[in-house]
């Protein structure tokens, strides 16, 4: 059973807006979320990560919302650039499993400029 | 510093052809992941290595895949004989030891099984 979901599997957004990518997960032992980056023939890249110990975590355009209580987090790109199109993957591991990640299907961002 | 190796790049075969990929990951990375990836999915567990230990292997179907890790350096990961619904992108992925985040992905094997 899919244990992290990402329910849009699209988004299309004008350049220069706010990206706003959701991921929602059932497995309450996950304790580290990430987000990858996946550009077509190319191997996903770390992009931003959450410990379940914090609710927000920024690195330049990019902010990553968690709401354990809902069991949801969010990816906020602002500005959105064209460069920014890709496939994005939210991902979630346990301290307990290895940090093997648990990822979603993926959102497939098309930022037009 | 060299990323995570991986070769082929592409392959194809006709089924119940065997199949092998490789990895090599970055130098010192003591875990070693393997995943596919099915269209329009996330990447998927298959097989997980702390140095040249399967520590978790739960997701590996053993009746047709297989991997090693000799000397916990490169990995080979073999399908024998294929299966068409084998056809995925294999990546394989390297990290410090429990290292929450700090995942490298390789660019990944694309199988096609005709």
């Amino acid at each position: 059973d899919q244990q992290v979901k990402q329910n849009s599997p699209s988004l299309s957004v004008q350049e220069g807006r706010i990206s706003i990518l959701n991921c929602d997960y059932t497995n309450s032992m996950f304790d580290y979320f990430l987000w990858y980056k996946k550009y077509p023939a190319e191997g996903p890249t770390f992009l931003i990560s959450i410990s379940s110990i914090k609710d927000k975590n920024e690195d330049g355009r990019f902010t990553v919302f968690l709401n354990k209580s809902a069991k949801h987090l969010s990816l906020h790109i602002v500005p959105s650039q064209p460069g920014d199109s890709a496939v994005y993957f939210c991902a979630a591991s346990a301290s307990n499993s290895g940090y093997a990640l648990n990822f979603g299907k993926g959102t497939s961002l098309l930022v037009t400029p | 510093e060299a990323g995570v190796v991986q070769s082929p790049r592409y392959k194809i075969i006709e089924k119940k052809q065997p199949v092998a990929f490789w990895c090599n990951p970055i130098s010192g990375h003591n875990t070693l992941y393997w995943y596919r990836q099915n269209l329009g999915q996330g990447p998927e567990l298959l097989i997980r290595y702390e140095n040249e230990e399967a520590v978790d292997d739960s997701q590996l179907p053993k009746d047709r895949f297989s991997a090693e890790r000799l000397k916990g350096v490169d990995s080979t990961l073999k399908i024998q004989p294929a299966e068409l619904g084998d056809s995925a992108v294999y990546l394989c992925a390297s990290s410090h030891t429990r290292a929450p985040g700090g995942y490298t992905f390789g660019s990944g094997t694309r199988l096609t099984v005709v």
